[in-house]
């Protein structure tokens, strides 16, 4: 069965420092994966996804993330945060028949001043 | 503008009482969901309906029923057989294809007192 495993539920981090949240995946079967975003209280917001070509996928707010094939890994990073980029980042990969994508159990980045 | 809207986005019910959850969009998706969140434990699915008039369980269903009359409303409804309906929901949408990802509602926080 499809998996999707955040190996780290929180991370802490001061502002302008760089951060990576990482992400490992398990399938037999080509995948589609995604980042999203979540603020305290809202629902949850697309920050890129990867379908094919170009291992590196850029995002919106600076992130990126690097498809890695060999590692069954998609790890999220950002050279530099901010203050507003404290929130839950949730990695999801899509997989067989359909839409329906598998959540990993999050990540909470906690930037401090 | 296309989306997906929740309501109401905070719920007050007394125990045994049941509870419906509203979730309407406009994006002419196929293909819609119900997740619960919890501290700590990411994104559970409840329910989910890929064509009107047909839907699944998730692997939380116990408790919870949906309907799906119209391709626009997915509405949820907490029974009182849930144990603990105290949590975070959220609705989503999406079309039938691989590569494109969920768009979320905004939440409804339901509190059971």
């Amino acid at each position: 069965a499809q998996s999707v495993t955040q190996l780290d539920s929180q991370v802490p981090v001061f502002e302008e420092a760089p951060v990576e949240l990482r992400c490992n995946y398990s399938s037999s079967v080509s995948v589609y994966l995604f980042w999203y975003v979540q603020y305290p209280n809202q629902g949850l917001q697309l920050l890129l996804k990867y379908l094919s070509g170009s291992t590196l996928v850029k995002g919106i707010n600076g992130f990126e993330a690097e498809f890695n094939k060999s590692q069954t890994s998609f790890h999220l990073r950002k050279p530099s945060v901010h203050i507003s980029d404290t929130a839950e980042y949730f990695c999801a990969v899509s997989v067989g028949q359909g839409g329906k994508l598998i959540f990993g159990q999050g990540t909470e980045l906690s930037v401090k001043p | 503008d296309g989306g997906i809207t929740q309501s109401p986005k905070y719920l007050f019910r007394k125990e045994g009482q049941n509870v419906t959850l509203s979730c309407e969009q406009n994006l002419n998706h196929d293909a819609m969901y119900w997740y619960r969140q919890d501290p700590g434990q990411g994104l559970r699915l409840i329910y989910y309906s890929q064509i009107v008039n047909d839907f699944q369980k998730g692997d939380i269903a116990e408790g919870y029923s949906v309907s799906r009359e119209k391709k626009e409303s997915f509405p949820l409804t907490v029974t009182s057989a849930q144990k603990n309906p105290t949590a975070f929901y959220l609705c989503a949408s999406s079309k039938q294809y691989r590569d494109y990802g969920y768009t979320f509602g905004s939440g409804t926080r339901l509190t059971v007192v």
